[in-house]
């Protein structure tokens, strides 16, 4: 079973609309959660980090459930610019700065 | 802020070459860097964790000898592919946590895509 897995897609969508991605890990002892979006063979940058509480950023909510070992991120109104691949990212249990990576979900938002 | 250069951006190479992949970090100092690996439509797979003035840490299944790394001082490190060959062809990406931060903090260079013929 992979440490992080994530469905690869893609979602293909209109401009304006909400798409949701889902995310599971397998170790629970995992502590930081993040999503990271990464545009087509560049580096991947951070959208933002996962709280226990849920967090929001302008279109973008991200919710974690640790009983289910679970993570997802929301996306509202979605523009042609979000267009691109979404890495789920936990740290490794073993070593906190172990950064273990999903292989991603890509989005595509259509005019 | 927080920026993370890489050099170069990408090498086409033959075949029992070797390469050297620069990472710096511009304007921050950084104890400890790390070195990536990613395949065509594969997730980042972590290769080692390079710590300033001692040896890298590599994971599992990285040959130390093959893929050396250097990491000299606070803003540099190393990526050196001895002997490359075609399978090593990747897209190979560092990144880089701030001294005296969490090391979950990474800022991530822009890749050098490595093609050996």
């Amino acid at each position: 079973r992979k440490e992080v897995e994530q469905d690869p897609g893609p979602f293909n969508v209109p401009e304006g609309a909400t798409v949701a991605f889902n995310c599971t890990y397998s170790n629970s002892a995992s502590q930081s959660f993040f999503w990271y979006r990464q545009d087509c063979r560049k580096e991947p940058k951070l959208l933002m980090s996962v709280y226990s509480s849920g967090n929001e950023d302008g279109r973008f909510t991200a919710q974690l459930n640790r009983a289910s070992q679970y993570i997802s991120l929301l996306i509202r109104d979605s523009k042609l610019s979000d267009s691109a691949t979404y890495l789920c990212v936990v740290n490794g249990a073993d070593s906190s700065y172990k950064l273990i990576f999903g292989s991603g979900t890509r989005l595509l938002v259509r005019p | 802020g927080a920026v993370v250069s890489q050099h170069p951006s990408w090498v086409i190479c033959k075949s029992g070459t070797s390469v050297k992949i620069e990472c710096r970090s511009l304007d921050f100092q950084a104890t400890t860097m790390f070195w990536y690996r990613q395949f065509p439509k594969q997730s980042l797979m972590l290769m080692a964790t390079s710590n300033e003035g001692s040896k890298a840490t590599y994971e599992q299944g990285v040959e130390k000898d093959k893929f050396l790394i250097n990491h000299a001082s606070l803003t540099l490190s190393t990526l050196t592919v001895t002997s490359a060959h075609p399978e090593d062809s990747s897209f190979y990406i560092c990144s880089a946590s701030p001294s005296g931060v969490s090391t979950d903090t990474q800022y991530f260079g822009p890749g050098t895509r490595l093609t050996v013929l």
